[in-house]
């Protein structure tokens, strides 16, 4: 158990709609960051929030979006969904002291 | 640029023996950290262990260590007495410790088999 909860666990869309991932992160956890891993490779860093603001992002283009809310839920947001958007959706939340960063569960994407 | 290289793709290790998941890391920072998670079939990232570049003893986590050496840019992961439920991906990873993003660099992994 990790205290960090994503929704919803699957997901199926078709090309060129848009979706939203949540993440319920740990109480007290500034940081949250999503990750996108493809089928056999390691995650890919997507961007960070800190405390509302993102602060750090991948080679992910703007499509790709992201919101964190006070109460440490936070939302990816993906529009004009392509076909190699399938993946599984990770979202890590790490306190602001402390090597650890820890994720939830992870939302599969299918897009169709 | 951070590049983490594990060469294992898959490994097949008799149950109960030791087993050793290679990693070797490339980064031009003094400080970073290097991680392993375990991750089964249900998706989740399970964190296993944790080593700092300044840490000079080698991490341990009950039956997990981490086998690093700086000179070489290697942080191998051991699993002593290994159990069927140990059966998962394995990814190393690396975080440094200058960026202002908290940004972690995975690589591609080991799938681990453990035969009963």
């Amino acid at each position: 158990e990790t205290g960090v909860t994503q929704s919803p666990t699957h997901l199926i869309k078709t090309r060129g709609q848009q979706v939203t991932l949540r993440c319920s992160s740990q109480s007290g956890h500034n940081t949250v960051s999503w990750y996108q891993q493809a089928l056999g490779q390691g995650p890919q860093f997507i961007f960070q929030y800190y405390r509302e603001e993102e602060n750090g992002r991948g080679n992910f283009p703007p499509r790709f979006s992201g919101l964190q809310f006070p109460n440490y839920s936070s939302e990816l947001n993906v529009n004009a969904l392509e076909l190699d958007d399938s993946a599984l959706y990770l979202c890590a939340s790490s306190p602001d002291r402390g090597p650890e960063a820890f994720f939830g569960q992870g939302t599969r994407l299918t897009v169709v | 640029a951070q590049k983490i290289t594990q060469t294992q793709p898959g490994m097949f290790v008799q149950e109960k023996e030791a087993v050793t998941l290679d990693c070797t890391y490339d980064t031009s920072d003094q400080s970073y950290g290097l991680f392993w998670y375990k991750q089964p079939s249900s998706g989740e990232m399970i964190f296993l262990i944790y080593q700092g570049s300044y840490d000079e003893q080698n991490a341990t986590e009950g039956r997990y260590s981490l086998n690093f050496q700086k000179a070489r840019k290697s942080a191998n992961l051991v699993i002593s007495a290994s159990q069927l439920g140990d059966s998962a991906m394995y990814f190393c990873a690396m975080r440094e410790g200058q960026s202002m993003v908290d940004k972690i660099i995975f690589g591609k992994g080991t799938r681990l088999h453990i035969l009963p």
